[in-house]
């Protein structure tokens, strides 16, 4: 079955130093990747996105993400942390059998908190 | 461009009520996706469609709720009758229905049913 998981409820971090949220996934097939945010009282954002190509991804707002075929992973980093980027940070991956139309299947959300 | 609207923002109603949740896709997407979020269960879809025609609704939680999509650039998520356990954040959602478009979503309808 395929799914996404990302194994930490909350990550904290002080400001200025590295970040890494994590997930894993499990799917047939090469996977689409990716990462959303979402900021209290908001919809989700898009972040950044793999497809092919090179592993490391670079998105909005200083974020990158590494996809590691062999560890099925694609966790999230940031060199530097800042604390507006306290949100809910959420792991999504193309699902390969409803078809071709784009759905979605999204990991849990891992809340992120900076502090000052 | 508007992004994603949905109206209303919030919703409050008393168990056995009609609602009916709206959304605007981006212009030109044709793929659009209903989502509920709870702390619960988290981020779950619902329903989605493409070119207007709903593809995979079996994230319906039941017969009480219903999604149509009259048109390209509307759609409806209806409840009735509402459940206090219906209580969620509904979004709204759409792409460019092909492989590796992202989704760009709606900023939600939160939903309270006393």
């Amino acid at each position: 079955a395929q799914s996404v998981a990302q194994p930490e409820d909350q990550v904290n971090v002080a400001e200025g130093n590295p970040l890494t949220v994590k997930c894993t996934y499990s799917v047939s097939g090469n996977p689409y990747l990716f990462w959303y945010v979402q900021y209290p009282n908001r919809g989700l954002q898009f972040l950044l996105k793999y497809i092919t190509g090179d592993n490391l991804v670079k998105g909005s707002y200083g974020f990158e993400a590494e996809f590691n075929k062999s560890q099925t992973s694609f966790h999230l980093k940031k060199p530097s942390a800042l604390v507006s980027d306290s949100a809910l940070y959420f792991c999504a991956v193309r699902d390969m059998e409803r078809g071709s139309q784009g759905n979605l299947i999204f990991g849990k959300g891992t809340k992120l908190s900076v502090k000052p | 461009d508007a992004g994603v609207i949905q109206s209303p923002r919030h919703e409050v109603t008393e168990m056995g009520q009609e609602v009916t949740l709206r959304c605007k896709p981006i212009s030109g997407h044709n793929s659009l996706f209903w989502y509920r979020q709870t702390m619960m269960r988290g981020l779950e879809l619902l329903i989605y469609f493409n070119n207007n025609v709903p593809i995979d609704d079996s994230g319906m939680p039941e017969d009480r709720f219903s999604a149509k999509m009259p048109n390209a650039s509307f759609s409806t998520l209806k409840i009735q009758p509402s459940e206090p356990r219906d209580s969620a954040v509904y979004f709204c959602a759409s792409s460019l229905g092909t492989v590796g478009n992202e989704q760009f979503f709606g900023p939600g309808t939160r939903l309270t049913v006393l």
